[in-house]
């Protein structure tokens, strides 16, 4: 079961900006581990995102950003295109749990 | 390039085994640690199971402990998920996941195979 809530769905017009939230506790985001973003498109491996809270690895657009605040991190899509439609989930650490990881519930994007 | 490519799903029945493989290329193996993550058909991501470079740190899910256990080879850069006790829940994608650390605390998973299904049924 995962322990980060994400909206189940968000939808936007083409160039819109969205927002994905990934809210959690004080045993993980809110303990200050980082937060890790994935995005995995219809049919194919997650792929990382945002890494350590806001940074792209190399490739990602700068449309993708993240940011983190207290017990929660968001997502956000500048210039929503056609292809950004896919899942989306949070990931991060959690103390309370036996050498654990966790994941947001996944959130998916619609391109109007 | 950076290459994961699982193997050895399938279908099984409830309360037998199954061996998963991993086979990674494009780097510099016993650098990284690595995990497996699995994905319930129409479902989330669910971290399973952890490994350090040396296999001196390993971590399980509570919902695979004493049922699964990880393991790799550095010399065959390939990692492994040996799962027993199969259960109807354990029905899913399986994916390799490579860290960027050597060890399994916190972190996140920058490259990942394209997985291997397993699916547990009679």
């Amino acid at each position: 079961q995962s322990v980060l809530t994400q909206p189940p769905s968000v939808s936007g017009a083409p160039g819109q900006r969205v927002t994905i939230s990934c809210t959690g506790s004080s045993s993980n985001i809110g303990a200050g581990y980082d937060v890790h973003w994935y995005q995995q498109l219809p049919g194919t491996a997650p792929k990382l995102l945002i890494y350590g809270n806001s940074n792209r690895p190399s490739g990602v657009p700068d449309r993708f950003s993240g940011s983190k605040s207290g017990t929660s991190a968001s997502l956000a899509i500048s210039g929503l295109q056609a292809e950004d439609e896919a899942d989306y989930y949070c990931q991060s650490y959690d103390s309370s749990l036996s050498g654990s990881y966790v994941f947001g519930t996944g959130t998916k994007v619609t391109v109007l | 390039e950076v290459q994961l490519v699982e193997s050895g799903g399938g279908l099984v029945q409830p309360g037998r085994s199954l061996r998963l493989s991993c086979a990674a290329s494009g780097f510099t193996f016993d650098d990284y640690a690595m995990h497996w993550v699995r994905q319930a058909p129409g479902k989330g991501l669910e971290w399973v199971s952890g490994i350090s470079w040396n296999s001196g740190s390993i971590g399980y899910a509570d919902s695979v402990k004493g049922r699964f256990t990880i393991s790799r080879d550095n010399a065959k850069n390939s990692l492994y998920l040996q799962m027993n006790s199969l259960r109807a829940e354990d029905t899913a994608l399986y994916y390799c996941a490579r860290a960027p650390s050597t060890v399994t605390t916190e972190g996140y998973f920058d490259y990942w195979g394209q997985g291997t299904l397993v699916t547990v049924s009679s």
